[in-house]
């Protein structure tokens, strides 16, 4: 059985442009989580989307948004770049509720 | 106070030796709890999930669960320098649906 795929694995942009990562889930899987993982700050929720609604959404600005499509496949967008946004953008999905999550490897994001 | 906090690392144990990996969390409504194992430069790879109170045992590993006290433990016995990695735990809250707040790890050395 396949696992989570993201793409592109690494994303090298410079401040104020826009980026779009995306992921494929584990197949039936309807449930897809984004997370930040920075040193500094750890892991980090941004948002879930299930069925192709957004569930839930974590302490981030506007600039990070998210959607699902039909297949369940999710793209996340972060537009303006920051500095501060260099950090490794992780995937996860599940079945839904509090289901293990399965992480994808991940798009290393390094923002010049 | 954190949300998820984990005992401090690093944790450096002999080869063979039981690794303990300690965590609490706030939310006492909590319900359901993971730990994952993240080798450097890697995504975060699930390897336990607990729901009720008590132990779970899968090969080496076991997941102990006390709601009460809000503790969530790690033992991985027989201990190899290949589970030398950063160990997270991971707790999903009542409401938040597939929303996983995160600690901040315990890095793991096991010495040969």
């Amino acid at each position: 059985k396949a696992g989570v795929t993201q793409t592109p694995r690494y994303l090298i942009k410079t401040r104020g442009q826009q980026v779009t990562l995306s992921c494929s889930p584990i197949s039936g899987h309807r449930s897809v989580s984004w997370y930040q993982q920075t040193p500094g700050q750890g892991l980090q929720f941004l948002f879930e989307y299930f069925s192709e609604t957004q569930r839930n959404k974590g302490n981030f600005p506007g600039r990070f948004s998210g959607r699902q499509f039909s297949n369940s496949r999710s793209e996340m967008n972060v537009s303006t770049l920051e500095l501060g946004d260099s950090a490794l953008y992780l995937c996860a999905s599940s079945l839904g509720g509090y289901m293990p999550q399965h992480f994808g490897d991940g798009t290393r994001l390094s923002i010049l | 106070q954190k949300e998820v906090e984990q005992n401090s690392g690093p944790l450096s144990v002999p080869e063979g030796a039981i690794a303990s990996l300690n965590c609490t969390y706030s939310d006492r409504g909590s319900q359901s709890f993971f730990w994952y194992r993240q080798y450097s430069g890697k995504s975060p790879e699930l390897i336990m999930s607990i729901y009720s109170n008590g132990d779970k045992e899968d090969g080496r590993f076991t997941a102990q669960l006390n709601k009460a006290s809000q503790y969530v433990s790690l033992l991985i016995r027989d201990s190899q320098p290949s589970d030398s990695a950063t160990y997270l735990c991971a707790v999903n809250g009542p409401g938040s649906g597939s929303r996983l707040t995160f600690g901040e790890g315990t890095q793991l050395t096991v010495n040969p």
